[in-house]
């Protein structure tokens, strides 16, 4: 299986620009995509094929890479931001996520 | 609006099956999209089980071919997961969700049912 390894957490003030990073143990060409988290809430689709915007997610996160690097940015991170981020492929079977990012605003 | 919520029994025991409903409102589950059923552990590790089509075929996570089966009552616009021979490990939080076919992106979730193996 594609093993997807993301930084376990991470802690931000308000304003800053984050970056949450996900390695793939081989290429996923550009099908990842990432997942915010909320404690107590359903996942919910950020970023797909690596670089595009879902609908109505606003403009402040933004992806990037291809092959096994990839990166979701948030630039400035807001106080409703905190949450676990999750990366996940869908180039080889079976689909698979990272571990999770937990960010932690300070 | 797409809306997917899951339903069945939050406890189980080790060795019997589980089983989930997940019924969908807002879109019908022939018209498109791959259907699928996902988990997540404690302490945050989450897996990818299978999925029904909207053909009707299915895809499994290896892990776990011998034990699932993703079926669909498209009377009723709802699909199940049944996993058998259940264990502690299959302890989690069960999320049904649509994937658009062939890229593997989901764009909708239910909210999740937590499921417990325990004697």
């Amino acid at each position: 299986d594609t093993v997807l390894t993301q930084s376990p957490a991470l802690a931000v003030s308000p304003g800053e620009r984050v970056t949450i990073s996900c390695r793939a143990s081989e290429s996923v060409s550009t099908l990842m995509h990432w997942y915010q988290q909320k404690p107590g809430q359903q996942p919910t689709l950020l970023i797909y094929l690596a670089s595009n915007l879902e609908s109505g997610v606003p403009a402040r996160f933004s992806g990037s890479g291809s092959g096994t690097d990839f990166t979701l940015t948030i630039d400035p991170v807001e106080a409703d931001d905190t949450a676990t981020y999750y990366c996940q492929q869908s180039w080889n079977d079976p689909r698979t996520f990272g571990g999770g990012t937990k960010l932690e605003l300070k | 609006e797409i809306q997917l919520q899951e339903s069945g029994p939050g406890l189980v025991k080790p060795s019997q099956s589980l089983s989930l409903t997940c019924s969908v409102t807002g879109y019908t589950i022939t018209s498109g999209y791959d259907w699928s059923w996902i988990r997540k552990f404690p302490g945050n590790k989450m897996e990818w089980m299978g999925y029904i089509s909207y053909s009707g075929s299915t895809n499994y996570n290896p892990s776990l071919k011998s034990r699932i089966s993703i079926t669909r009552d498209t009377s009723k616009n709802q699909f199940f997961l049944q996993l058998n021979s259940v264990t502690t490990e299959d302890t989690a939080t069960y999320y049904c969700a649509r994937s658009i076919h062939t890229m593997g992106i989901t764009d909708y979730w239910g909210q999740g049912v937590m499921v417990t193996v325990s004697s």
